[in-house]
């Protein structure tokens, strides 16, 4: 069975300063690999995934993650944060077959003040 | 994309009674998923709501507590029964789709049992 870890509860980070948030998985088998992003107040929403070919993966926003098979690991990253970045950020792995049944990690939260 | 719909937000429920959550999406989908996120846990899937047929429950969730329905394409409930403290939490819907697509998720909603 797949699992998830994320080990940091609570990143505190200035603004303008980089920031990574760890995610290590555990599977059996090839995985497909989320990361998802939940504001104040709002749902969640698809940051980015990993599905095969280049194991770097970006989002609009400047968030990058690269999937490390030998790691297990898909840490999310980005050079430069800003206020709005403040959210909870949680890291998925595919169960079964498909995307759609997800186990999630704990989630970490980004704190970015001034 | 789509859009989609918890009632209620929250909710502050005595032990031993029931609550239904309502999922409803702003276009037809092929797949509903029922989440749960404890208080400082991961999010685990509660079942898959099946369109026309019963629900596919994850182990370790029942049928009895978590009734669960889904009348059309748009549209899904899930019931919390017989109430504990333990049941505190947030529900979130989360949609599909199509084959090979990202998981949709709702704002969720906040359960606490007293």
């Amino acid at each position: 069975a797949q699992s998830v870890t994320q080990l940091d509860s609570q990143v505190p980070v200035f603004e303008e300063a980089p920031v990574e948030l760890r995610c290590n998985y555990s599977s059996s088998v090839s995985v497909y690999l989320f990361w998802y992003v939940q504001y104040p107040n709002q749902g969640l929403q698809l940051l980015l995934k990993y599905l095969s070919g280049s194991t770097l993966v970006e989002s609009i926003n400047g968030f990058e993650a690269e999937f490390n098979k030998s790691q297990t690991s898909f840490h999310l990253r980005k050079p430069s944060v800003h206020i709005s970045d403040t959210a909870e950020y949680f890291c998925a792995v595919s169960k079964g077959t498909g995307f759609q049944k997800l186990v999630f990690g704990t989630g970490t939260r980004l704190l970015v003040s001034p | 994309s789509a859009v989609i719909s918890q009632k209620p937000s929250r909710d502050i429920c005595q032990r031993g009674t029931s609550l239904t959550i309502q999922c409803q999406v702003d276009s037809q989908v092929t797949m509903m998923f029922w989440y749960r996120q404890q208080p400082g846990q991961s999010l685990t899937l509660i079942a898959t709501a099946n369109q026309g047929s019963e629900a596919t429950y994850e182990s370790g969730f029942v049928i009895d507590k978590f009734p669960i329905s889904r009348p059309n394409l748009t549209f899904s409930t899930l019931t919390v029964s017989n109430m504990s403290p333990e049941d505190s939490s947030i529900y979130l819907c989360s949609v599909e789709m199509g084959q090979n697509t990202e998981a949709f998720f709702g704002q969720g909603t906040r359960l606490t049992v007293v």
